[in-house]
């Protein structure tokens, strides 16, 4: 069974510009969560898709967003953007149901210039 | 955000030895996980623990979920050059609803001198 996959793994970007990144979930999980991950503050949860509908989210700000589509693939945009976005930017998924685990993907890098 | 305390930081240690880490919660979790990264990839799952005093093995990796439900260890023994990496432990509250996020821990950098 392929894992999960995540496009680009690497990107650069400018202050003030928008990105978008994807996330391909591992076949029959519906629910796909968004993390950044810093050498200063670790990994921090974004937000959690399932079935199309944001069912948890974390304290970042909205600038950050995301979404999922029917086939359970999730993109995350982050607009407006800063240096301290810089991050790893990892997606894992799940089934989504209870005492399910979660599997991460290789992660995007973005670099803001 | 919520974090976890894990520790140490980093090891350094020669290849054979046994490894200990620890994280620990001023709140309780109901699943505890383990989980190492390697450079420039995402976390991978070693170890996850459902119940409370449970402690499972994976091979040479041993995990315990602490009876308080607000702490785990992990050890690693006879270790080998390809245990080094980072490797972070995560609660979670539980599935559903706004429980199902990961906490992490900041992680421990583990290095192993052959």
């Amino acid at each position: 069974k392929a894992g999960v996959t995540q496009t680009p793994r690497y990107l650069i970007k400018t202050r003030g510009q928008q990105v978008t990144l994807s996330c391909s979930p591992i076949s029959g999980h519906r629910s796909v969560s968004w993390y950044q991950q810093t050498p200063g503050q670790g990994l921090q949860f974004l937000f959690e898709y399932f079935s199309e509908t944001q069912r948890n989210k974390g304290n970042f700000p909205g600038r950050f967003s995301g979404r999922q589509f029917s086939n359970s693939r999730s993109e995350m945009n982050v607009s407006t953007l800063e240096l301290g976005d810089s991050a790893l930017y990892l997606c894992a998924s799940s089934t989504g149901t209870s005492g399910e685990t979660q599997y991460f993907g290789p992660g995007t890098r973005l670099l803001v210039l | 955000g919520q974090q976890l305390n894990q520790s140490p930081q980093s090891m350094f240690i020669q290849e054979g030895e046994d490894v200990s880490m620890n994280c620990t919660s001023s709140s309780i979790f109901n699943t505890w996980l383990w989980y190492k990264q390697d450079p420039g990839e995402g976390p991978v799952l070693l170890i996850a623990l459902y119940k409370a005093g449970e402690l499972t093995s994976n091979g040479r990796l041993t995990a315990q979920f602490g009876i308080t439900r607000k702490d785990s260890f992990l050890n690693i023994s006879a270790s080998i050059p390809s245990d080094v990496g980072i490797y972070f432990c995560a609660g979670q509250l539980g599935s559903g609803g706004s429980n199902y996020k990961l906490t992490f821990g900041k992680g421990t950098l583990l290095t192993v001198n052959p």
